[in-house]
């Protein structure tokens, strides 16, 4: 069976330093992979996906970049974290083919900027 | 535009009382819908989807939910609701067919359920 891993659980770091949050799955090979934010009391928000190794598609404009360096792990990076970068990250993982259709969510990763 | 409307923000009932979580959506065609659940400080877990065929569709920990094409609306339910039902559900719409590379989501803002004893 296939799952997703986030790593780590919860974070706190100061602003203007870097950040580097991991999402990988097991059980499968060639997903689409996603990062959504959720900021407290709001809904989802996709930040970027995936559809491939280096490929990666951004959703809206931030201080936020993803890479894909191997098939199940997408990371989620900044250089110079914001305030308004605080909030939980949710990672995804939907199969590539046949049913692509569902969505999967890790465990999430919280943020808090200081 | 595509759009996901949960209309409560939060709903409180009391445990064995009967729920249903309301989702309206706005979409080109009939597109594949979802519920799903939050525990707090958790990831989001499917309860439900519904692509096509019986309307009345049955998910995990006794959950349902009802697509009405007329109404656009995909309403959750449960007859009788548990202390550990609480947490916050999310309605979602993705394009039907599964074409393409990838399938963006569209998800409502979400319902915050609490139950008292």
């Amino acid at each position: 069976s296939q799952t997703i891993h986030q790593w780590p659980a919860t974070l706190v770091q100061p602003v203007g330093s870097p950040l580097s949050l991991e999402c990988t799955v097991e059980g499968t090979s060639n997903p689409n992979l996603y990062w959504y934010r959720q900021a407290a009391g709001r809904g989802l928000q996709l930040l970027f996906y995936s559809v491939g190794i280096g490929q990666i598609s951004s959703e809206v404009p931030q201080n936020l970049s993803a890479s894909r360096p191997q098939d199940r792990q997408f990371i989620l990076s900044s250089k110079k974290l914001l305030l308004s970068d605080s909030g939980f990250y949710l990672c995804a993982w939907q199969a590539d083919r046949g049913r692509r259709d569902t969505q999967y969510f890790g465990p999430g990763t919280r943020l808090t900027v200081l | 535009a595509q759009s996901v409307t949960q209309p409560d923000i939060h709903i409180t009932v009391s445990e064995g009382a009967s729920l249903e979580l309301r989702c309206n959506y706005s979409y080109g065609a009939t597109p594949y819908l979802f519920w799903y659940v939050q525990s707090p400080g958790q990831g989001l877990q499917l309860l439900l989807k519904y692509f096509s065929g019986d309307t009345l569709v049955q998910g995990i920990k006794g959950f349902e939910a009802e697509f009405k094409r007329s109404q656009s609306s995909f309403n959750l339910r449960k007859p009788s609701v548990h202390w550990s039902d609480a947490a916050e559900y999310f309605c979602a719409v993705g394009p039907p067919g599964g074409t393409g590379g990838y399938n963006k989501l569209i998800f409502g803002a979400g319902t915050r359920l609490a139950v008292h004893p």
